[in-house]
């Protein structure tokens, strides 16, 4: 089945990194993304990650994929202030048509 | 072309009233998605077009929901008779079909969404 989880909360200090996790349940997946919505805002896309890799970095954003644990995480170093939004992390499933399945997000607050 | 477009931006209606949204997908996407997301929640797929053939509907979609795209470009969403449930935000994404190397298959970009109030 496609169900996605995330903590609903993270609070971190401006500077500190910022680690948002995501578990799924289906072993189909073939890519996992992360979108950031700020408040009254679509979707905007953060990176992403193909089920064969096992990490991708892309400036301030690591992603980590544990295929084993159907386990992902993003870290965000160096968090600012303007991070502050919700963080979603979604599935394309194979064979599972073109939906995107999202997961409930995380709320980050950056505290000064 | 900036991006994925949405109208109107904010819809508060009556109970019983149907509302129409309006997407703007980026040019050259032929794949076009509506997706719907409530408070709290993350978005929840409701169906998608490949150019102006509607190839996927979720469960979610009663037959009070209809969505077009007649020419391959810009869709629809209709509700009709509006029920306080319906109120939500509708996201519209867009995407190119598969394309080998750089972003994967079906990268969606999402629009700001429609915000709609039943009351």
């Amino acid at each position: 089945g496609e169900d996605v989880e995330q903590s609903l909360f993270l609070s971190v200090r401006e500077g500190d990194s910022s680690v948002i996790n995501c578990t799924y349940t289906d072993s189909s997946s073939t890519y996992l993304y992360w979108y950031k919505q700020e408040p009254g805002a679509g979707l905007q896309l953060l990176t992403y990650i193909f089920s064969n890799m096992d990490m991708k970095q892309d400036q301030r954003l690591t992603v980590l994929l544990n295929k084993k644990d159907k386990h992902l995480s993003l870290r965000i170093a160096d968090t600012q202030t303007g991070d502050s939004a919700i963080y979603f992390c979604a599935e394309i499933i194979t064979g599972g048509g073109n939906k995107l399945t999202f997961g409930t997000g995380t709320q980050l607050k950056v505290e000064l | 072309d900036t991006g994925v477009s949405q109208d109107p931006r904010h819809k508060i209606t009556k109970r019983g009233q149907n509302v129409t949204f309006r997407c703007d997908p980026i040019s050259e996407h032929n794949r076009l998605y509506w997706y719907r997301q409530t408070l709290g929640q993350g978005p929840e797929f409701l169906t998608y077009f490949q150019n102006e053939a509607q190839l996927e509907k979720s469960r979610l979609l009663s037959d009070r929901f209809s969505a077009e795209r007649p020419k391959g470009s810009f869709s629809t969403l209709e509700i009709q008779r509006t029920e306080q449930g319906d109120s939500a935000m509708y996201l519209c994404a867009s995407s190119l079909p598969p394309i080998g190397g750089g972003a994967p298959q079906e990268t969606q970009y999402f629009g700001p969404g429609t915000r709609l109030l039943v009351l």
